[in-house]
């Protein structure tokens, strides 16, 4: 069963622009992980926001967990081309070492 | 490059084959995983191993045979797969450790059932 749901499902956007995905899910978690699989490779981890922390910042990323909505984001400030991929949340409300993924977001940078 | 190693990359077989996909890491991780993932779908897990030995099994039909024969190694035994079997298949591992750790994953074998 599906724990997350993302939104939107895909994405385009102009190269420099920012690009904002959103994950919700249903149990409650330990924390959320977030991650970007290229078109034909797996799935490359980008961030883990834990319960008890509201926001994280990696380089260009951004992600806000806010548990009272069961809601986090993921915001990728002035995009580039390579930032194409699909992005994929991730929760462990149904134990620990079981990833549960969201359907994902398709991103598309137009260069 | 990934730090996670699957062979082969691509795989056609027959339903009445018997076939094997193998995942290497050599990162310490004492968790690895085999997840399916089908076209612009998320993936799905199949199986855990923790320490070498089988955690999780996702109610995964008996035809996909997991096994570690040790800590850097996982195997996925195939046999009569079905042609809904079809589909990109991934392995992972991670540091066993309270709540879920950040699972580092192969670029997968394509799999297809003819």
């Amino acid at each position: 069963s599906q724990q997350g749901e993302e939104d939107p499902q895909a994405l385009s956007i102009q190269e420099g622009e920012n690009a904002t995905m959103n994950c919700s899910y249903k149990t409650s978690i330990n924390n959320l992980q977030w991650y970007r699989q290229n078109s034909g490779r797996g799935l490359v981890h980008l961030i883990l926001i834990r319960s008890n922390e509201r926001e994280k910042h990696s380089g260009r990323l951004r992600v806000t967990l806010d548990t009272s909505k069961k809601s986090s984001s993921l915001l990728i400030t002035a995009s580039r081309a390579a930032d194409t991929a699909s992005y994929f949340c991730a929760t462990d409300g149904q134990g620990a070492q079981k990833l549960v993924f969201g359907q994902g977001t398709r991103l598309t940078i137009n260069p | 490059d990934t730090e996670v190693t699957q062979t082969p990359k691509h795989l056609v077989m027959g339903m009445t084959n018997k076939k094997s996909l193998k995942c290497e890491q050599h990162m310490g991780h004492r968790a690895m995983y085999w997840y399916k993932q089908k076209a612009k779908k998320p993936p799905e897990l199949m199986f855990v191993y923790s320490y070498e030995k089988l955690s999780i099994n996702e109610s995964v039909p008996s035809r996909f045979s997991p096994e570690c024969p040790n800590s850097s190694l996982l195997n996925l035994h195939l046999h009569a797969l079905q042609p809904e079997d079809s589909a990109l298949y991934l392995c992972a591992s991670s540091q066993v450790g309270a709540g879920n750790q950040p699972q580092h994953f192969g670029d997968g074998t394509r799999l297809s059932i003819l």
